[in-house]
């Protein structure tokens, strides 16, 4: 099993342009979050998806936008990237949800994504 | 306050000593709890979940729990140099839709 796949690993866009972080996973999980990460900061979480078709936001949505079309599947999109949206992008992905304790619950997370916006 | 608190660091611990790592948070709904390490430039890497009051122990750590004071803890015995990394913490939340919330990490650095 690959696990969970992001591509691309870096990625510099200028002001305004747009583009799609890709994840999936191998592991026939529900549950798929997209994080971003800040230098020095912990995770915030931008959407989840609870299954194919079925998409929430997180704490940290306004810029962005999901989509869940399969399983296996989670792409993000920046619509007119900004400055503020130079992070690295996580992609983690669970068999049970939050809430579901001791019962797979665990995140698994993706290699990540770093992106500047210039 | 903060969801997740945890100190910053860095924690600089000598090779072979136990390092701890603290970590609070204000949900009392909380039920599940998990320490990842993060090596610079890396992803998150689950190390321990804990769900119950206690200790959990799995090889050279341990985790411990305690939800009436509203912590949790990492032990690592017999640090080494490749210990050396962020430890995150996570706790789901009740508040509003489940999720995980995380704190900034406290950096540990072993030192040889």
């Amino acid at each position: 099993n690959a696990g969970v796949t992001q591509t691309p690993k870096f990625r510099i866009l200028k002001i305004g342009q747009s583009m799609t972080l890709q994840c999936t996973q191998d592991m026939n999980h529900n549950y798929m979050y997209w994080y971003r990460q800040d230098p020095g900061m912990g995770l915030k979480l931008i959407y989840y998806s609870v299954g194919a078709g079925i998409t929430d936001k997180g704490e940290v949505p306004n810029g962005y936008n999901v989509s869940r079309s399969t399983t296996e599947d989670f792409p993000l999109r920046l619509e007119l990237a900004a400055p503020s949206q130079t992070s690295v992008y996580f992609c983690a992905s669970s068999r049970a949800p939050p809430g579901a304790s001791g019962l797979y619950n665990e995140q698994f997370f993706g290699p990540g994504t770093r992106l500047t916006v210039l | 306050q903060k969801e997740v608190e945890q100190n910053s660091g860095p924690l600089s611990v000598p090779e072979g000593a136990i390092a701890s790592l603290n970590c609070t948070y204000s949900d009392r709904g909380s039920q599940s709890f998990f320490w990842y390490r993060q090596y610079s430039g890396k992803s998150p890497e689950l190390i321990m979940s804990i769900y119950s009051n206690g200790d959990k122990e799995d090889g050279r750590f341990t985790a411990q729990l305690n939800k009436a004071s509203q912590y949790v803890s990492l032990l690592i015995r017999d640090s080494q140099p490749s210990d050396s990394a962020t430890y995150l913490c996570a706790v789901e939340t009740t508040s509003g839709t489940y999720k995980y919330i995380f704190g900034t990490g406290t950096r540990l650095k072993v030192l040889a």
